[in-house]
């Protein structure tokens, strides 16, 4: 059974940093990059980079978020990982790891991890 | 970056009825790498359509995607009671990838 499996709901406050994971199970970890992409409350979904969990460090950011997020990946464990820094409430959303199948068309996305930015 | 336009907003359609759900795009990309997605309350979303008018293995086949250029339709042909859910259409053709606003189609 192909799944991605996240981390649970985050509280953080306003300038920390979030780390979300995601472990790939039911296929081959490194054949698939993982995109990152997130929802705030009663809006649209937004991309934010993707990984390639196979060799090297090869890692795509949307502009936006460049300097805030790092992507990484270990192998050992098929999970690759979404930090975000310097949270501000904006950044109050659902965060979900996908995984890239033809083209960058997601085929598989992980549940969905809450996290909240408050003072 | 690539503006993905999305109508209507909302869609109020009875079980049966034909679903005819419009994505727009600002500029002209390759005009295939498009995908759709279902998204109900609380999970996430679900693949149905990529490459424009390709359906994924045990999607139903009363989805289907067609367009190219910069003007794209997900047709569902006869909706079943589970199909009233948020659309969004993904291009993956220009980087960065882009979504649209969603179409809300209730009942």
């Amino acid at each position: 059974h192909v799944e991605l499996v996240q981390s649970g709901a985050e509280v953080k406050k306003p300038g920390a940093s979030v780390k979300v994971s995601c472990k790939a199970s039911g296929y081959t970890f490194s054949s698939y990059y993982i995109h990152w992409v997130r929802q705030a409350p009663g809006q649209g979904l937004e991309w934010m980079g993707v990984i390639n969990p196979s060799g090297g460090s090869s890692t795509i950011y949307a502009q936006r978020f460049q300097g805030r997020v790092a992507m990484t990946k270990d192998p050992s464990t098929s999970t690759v990982y979404m930090e975000l820094s310097s949270l501000r409430s904006e950044d109050t959303a659902v965060y979900y790891c996908a995984r890239k199948w033809i083209g960058d068309a997601c085929d598989i996305w992980g549940q969905g991890t809450m996290v909240t930015v408050s003072s | 970056e690539i503006v993905l336009t999305q109508s209507p907003g909302t869609l109020s359609l009875s079980p049966g009825e034909r679903a005819t759900l419009s994505c727009r795009a600002s500029q002209n990309f390759d005009g295939v790498s498009l995908a759709w997605y279902q998204q109900k309350h609380g999970q996430a979303p679900r693949l149905l359509i990529y490459g424009a008018s390709s359906r994924p293995t045990g999607i139903p086949d009363r989805f289907s995607g067609s367009g190219s250029g910069t003007d794209f339709t997900l047709t569902i042909s006869r909706l079943e009671p589970e199909d009233f859910a948020v659309y969004h259409c993904q291009q993956y053709g220009i980087s960065p990838i882009t979504f649209g606003p969603g179409t809300k189609v209730e009942i």
